[in-house]
């Protein structure tokens, strides 16, 4: 079974400057997909950004952007000139590519709490 | 364009008392399924559905029931409130594999 391990419970950051949220996970598959869900105060689940794990280039989304290392297996989401409607819980998640039974299901990390410092 | 529903958005239950979270999705998809949010733990998946009449257990399903008759509504049944249902439930949708999931805002149940 896949396991998505985020490290660090909580971060904080100054407005307008950059941080990195970290994620690791653990697979024996070649193909999959990654996921940085966000989930602010309202409880709304947004997704941030996807990369599919074929694809060398890492995915950017505005001030979003990943850094995809898959021979490291891990995928750490970069937030540049952060602000404050940025703050919120971010989830990680895999998601498997193949089609077998339960294979679309989401892995989820436990989260990182970021907080955005005016 | 609706997306996910669900509904409600609280509730409040007594222990060994029934009740079903409904889901509704507009977008013709194929995938839903139900995850619970509890602290420090991120999502589980409690149950899945690949198509009208047709699901399967996720993660954590004890407790939960599900069923598919129509591709639009996957609701959940819990069928004696524990006071560990406690959680925020999450239903959520996609069209095949490759996409994004997209969720539902979540109802918070209190089992008392």
């Amino acid at each position: 079974a896949q396991t998505v391990t985020q490290s660090q419970p909580e971060m904080s950051v100054q407005e307008a400057e950059t941080v990195t949220l970290s994620c690791t996970y653990d697979t024996s598959e070649s193909d999959y997909y990654l996921f940085w869900y966000k989930q602010p105060p309202s409880r709304q689940m947004i997704l941030v950004i996807r990369q599919e794990a074929y694809k060398q280039q890492n995915a950017t989304e505005n001030r979003f952007s990943v850094n995809f290392q898959k021979a490291a297996k891990s995928f750490s989401l970069k937030i540049s000139d952060s602000q404050l409607g940025d703050a919120a819980m971010y989830f990680c998640a895999y998601r498997s590519s193949y089609s077998g039974a339960g294979s679309y299901q989401l892995t989820f990390g436990k989260g990182t709490k970021l907080s955005v410092i005016p | 364009n609706a997306g996910v529903t669900q509904t409600p958005k609280f509730q409040v239950l007594k222990t060994g008392q029934s009740m079903t979270l409904q889901c509704a999705q507009d977008m013709n998809h194929e995938y839903m399924s139900w995850y619970r949010q509890d602290p420090g733990m991120g999502l589980r998946l409690i149950h899945y559905s690949v198509g009208a009449g047709i699901t399967d257990q996720g993660e954590v399903p004890n407790g939960y029931n599900v069923s598919r008759s129509t591709t639009e509504d996957f609701p959940l049944r819990l069928l004696s409130a524990a006071p560990s249902q406690t959680s925020v439930y999450f239903c959520a949708s996609s069209y095949g594999v490759v996409t994004e999931a997209f969720f539902g805002q979540g109802t918070r149940l209190t089992v008392v």
